[in-house]
């Protein structure tokens, strides 16, 4: 399988404090995305990083990539109970090598109000 | 509004009652796709559309059919629903390929008996 792996598979902390999630991936990338998914709902894209970009801001989230490791991190600073949710890395093969996105298993967040 | 729509939402079905699943984006996307959510499984792939009247198999195809001979339909046909088919079902949809971000939709759960 060409799935990426998050880790940790859930994560629980208090408001305030900062959340990261890790996402590894096994085979060449055009572009790696975060998204997130509030229980049973439809995912919501959050941050596009492009394989030739190391890090990346929106908001209170920050990504950064490294190609050599195959890995991704997505930074949650000051949490909310509002981010609540689980979080996806989801990956596209370069150009002209196929057409479709993998999706890791997913990180779940609870944020301890 | 922008967006991605399912039907149904809900169904409970008994095994070999074709069933489809409907899917309409809004948007003018080309490339739109289905996935399946299991628990610890992630999302998987389907089946995905490039455009009218391309498509081509996800991950785990079998037991599903797809059409696209319009640009914003995209729906799902479980010709003979098996209980190995009870899953989380999403659509989404993208500008086009490259784009890479994708829209989903608020997704249907079925349980096939």
């Amino acid at each position: 399988s060409q799935q990426g792996e998050e880790d940790p598979q859930a994560l629980s902390i208090q408001e305030g404090e900062n959340a990261t999630m890790n996402c590894s991936y096994k085979t060449s990338i055009n572009n790696l995305q975060w998204y997130r998914q509030n229980s049973g709902r439809g995912l919501v894209h959050l941050i596009l990083i492009r394989s030739n970009e190391r890090e990346k801001h929106s908001g209170r989230l920050r990504v950064t990539l490294d190609t050599s490791k195959k890995s991704s991190s997505l930074l949650i600073t000051a949490s909310r109970a509002a981010d609540t949710a689980s979080y996806f890395c989801a990956t596209d093969p370069p150009p002209n090598t196929g057409n479709q996105f993998y999706f890791g298993t997913g990180t779940s967040l609870t944020v301890i109000p | 509004e922008a967006q991605v729509t399912q039907n149904p939402r809900y169904l409970i079905t008994v095994t070999g009652k074709k069933l489809t699943v409907t899917c309409s984006q809004n948007m003018n996307h080309e490339y739109m796709s289905w996935y399946r959510q299991d628990p610890g499984l992630g999302l998987r792939q389907i089946y995905y559309s490039m455009n009218v009247e391309v498509t081509d198999k996800g991950d785990v195809p079998e037991g599903y059919k797809v059409s696209r001979k319009e640009k914003r339909n995209f729906p799902l046909i479980l010709e003979s629903p098996s209980p190995n088919q009870t899953s989380l079902y999403f659509c989404a949809s993208s500008l086009d390929w490259n784009t890479g971000e994708l829209f989903f939709g608020e997704g249907s759960r079925l349980t096939v008996l």
